[in-house]
């Protein structure tokens, strides 16, 4: 599975745009990326998976260049309710999740 | 619409005690996992399960640990001689074999070993 490096956390106001990037440099060709989140006293919770170009659901976006070295995760105008870590995951087959540590997002009034 | 189910929520053992866990997975779903995670850091690996029949074990699993699925439907994770560093969240999730990259997490059971 390739190794991924994200920031180990940000802050951001609500109503803001939050954009979470994600190094995958040895990424292979079969592999998608997936993100995941994680509310305090929760288990993860799937957002969005991708391979190329542009992914969008109800809860973010996924952008991911040409060259797919990175990933980003984008939150569309956060609440405090968006307030939680946040895991991207590299792989091709998913029988076990490989986690990070993943990025702390916190969101502030 | 049940979600995946964990019991119990918090268990406190002393140490050399053995504990199991139970997990009820999404009724539909034929994979079911158990991870580890301790504080500040994402979950680990623990195994995984189709059906009744476990795939894959982590080194994390040592031998005081063992995971079933006798019917294919919930499992339990028995930890046996507990020892300090088990003190963990232990979260198991489930998902269809054909997604398994959307797996469906419980709230975990919380250990702690004094």
């Amino acid at each position: 599975l390739a190794k991924t490096t994200q920031p180990i956390s940000m802050d951001s106001y609500e109503g803001q745009e939050v954009n979470i990037t994600c190094s995958h440099n040895n990424i292979a060709t079969n592999d998608y990326i997936t993100w995941y989140q994680q509310f305090p006293s929760q288990g993860p919770r799937f957002i969005i998976q991708g391979y190329k170009t542009k992914v969008t659901n109800e809860v973010a976006s996924l952008f991911i260049p040409a060259d797919r070295k990175s990933s980003t995760l984008s939150l569309p105008r956060v609440s405090l309710s968006d307030t939680a870590v946040y895991y991207c995951l590299v792989g091709d087959s998913w029988g076990k999740l490989q986690f990070g540590a993943g990025t702390q997002v916190v969101v502030t009034p | 619409d049940t979600g995946v189910s964990q019991n119990p929520r918090h268990k406190i053992t002393k140490r050399g005690q053995n504990v199991t866990f139970r997990c009820d997975p999404i009724s539909e779903h034929n994979r079911l996992y158990w991870y580890r995670q301790t504080l500040g850091q994402g979950p680990e690996f623990l195994t995984y399960f189709q059906n009744e029949a476990q795939l894959e074990k982590s080194r994390l699993l040592s031998d005081r640990f063992s995971a079933e699925r006798p019917k294919g439907s919930f499992s339990t994770l028995e930890i046996q001689r507990t020892e300090q560093g088990d003190s963990a969240m232990y979260l198991c999730a489930s998902s269809l074999a054909s997604a398994d990259y959307e797996q469906y997490f419980g709230p975990g059971t919380r250990l702690t070993v004094t």
